[in-house]
């Protein structure tokens, strides 16, 4: 299976700041790469696919990029409401299987 | 917009069996895949399988084959996840989520979430 690295585990920031988290593939996944947000309780929610594509109704303060093996995700001007914790996950396209990252949270500093 | 709602927390013993439903309410069952995703206590999610219900197909990841089942009732638009030989480790919260199949063609990242089911498996 294709192992997903995350970095850092941990990110501690301010409201207004920019964040970049990165996600690492053991493998080159082209660009079949998403990335969720989770908080506490609550089913994680898709934010970006393949790579770079914003799903509709998320804010544009998150963006993505990278293809390969190396991807970041980040959210320029942090609103309180994005203090939780992210996911990137492989997705080899149209066919299973797929791995999720370990998890970066974002924790308000 | 599909929305997805799961059965309640279960409490099993090791050894048992357990399964978990996702009804599916709005949208075109059959428009979509529904995969199968565990998080426990604490770690990223994991994905378990999933079920294409226009195709009757499904696929499991290799770490719980044989011991995993997905189905899907197209009639009531309802899936399961029945995972047997529990032990402790399977501990965790059970998500279903679809995504929108082109076709037959799934993309295997998720945009809709059910609101996920606690599994306990203690003696």
């Amino acid at each position: 299976d294709i192992r997903m690295t995350q970095s850092p585990s941990t990110l501690s920031a301010s409201v207004g700041d920019r964040v970049t988290i990165t996600c690492r593939a053991s493998q080159s996944v082209s660009n079949w790469l998403a990335w969720y947000q989770q908080k506490p309780g609550e089913a994680p929610k898709l934010l970006i696919y393949e790579a770079s594509n914003l799903k509709s109704e998320v804010p544009s303060r998150f963006s993505g990029s990278g293809s390969g093996t190396e991807f970041t995700l980040t959210i320029s001007g942090l609103q309180p409401d994005d203090f939780a914790t992210y996911y990137c996950q492989q997705y080899n396209s149209y066919s299973p299987p797929c791995t999720f990252g370990q998890g970066t949270k974002l924790e308000i500093k | 917009q599909v929305q997805l709602v799961q059965s309640g927390a279960e409490v099993k013993k090791p050894g048992s069996s357990v399964r978990v439903s996702c009804k599916a309410f709005g949208g075109t069952f059959s428009s979509y895949s529904i995969s199968w995703v565990r998080q426990a206590p604490g770690q990223g999610p994991e994905w378990m399988g999933r079920i294409i219900p226009l195709l009757d197909i499904s696929n499991y990841a290799q770490k719980f084959q044989g011991r995993v089942t997905i189905t899907a009732d197209k009639s009531t638009t309802t899936a399961y996840m029945a995972l047997s030989s529990l032990r402790s480790e399977d501990t965790a919260v059970y998500y279903c989520a679809a995504q929108y199949c082109s076709g037959v063609n799934c993309p295997n990242y998720f945009d809709h979430w059910g609101q996920g089911t606690l599994v306990t498996v203690s003696s």
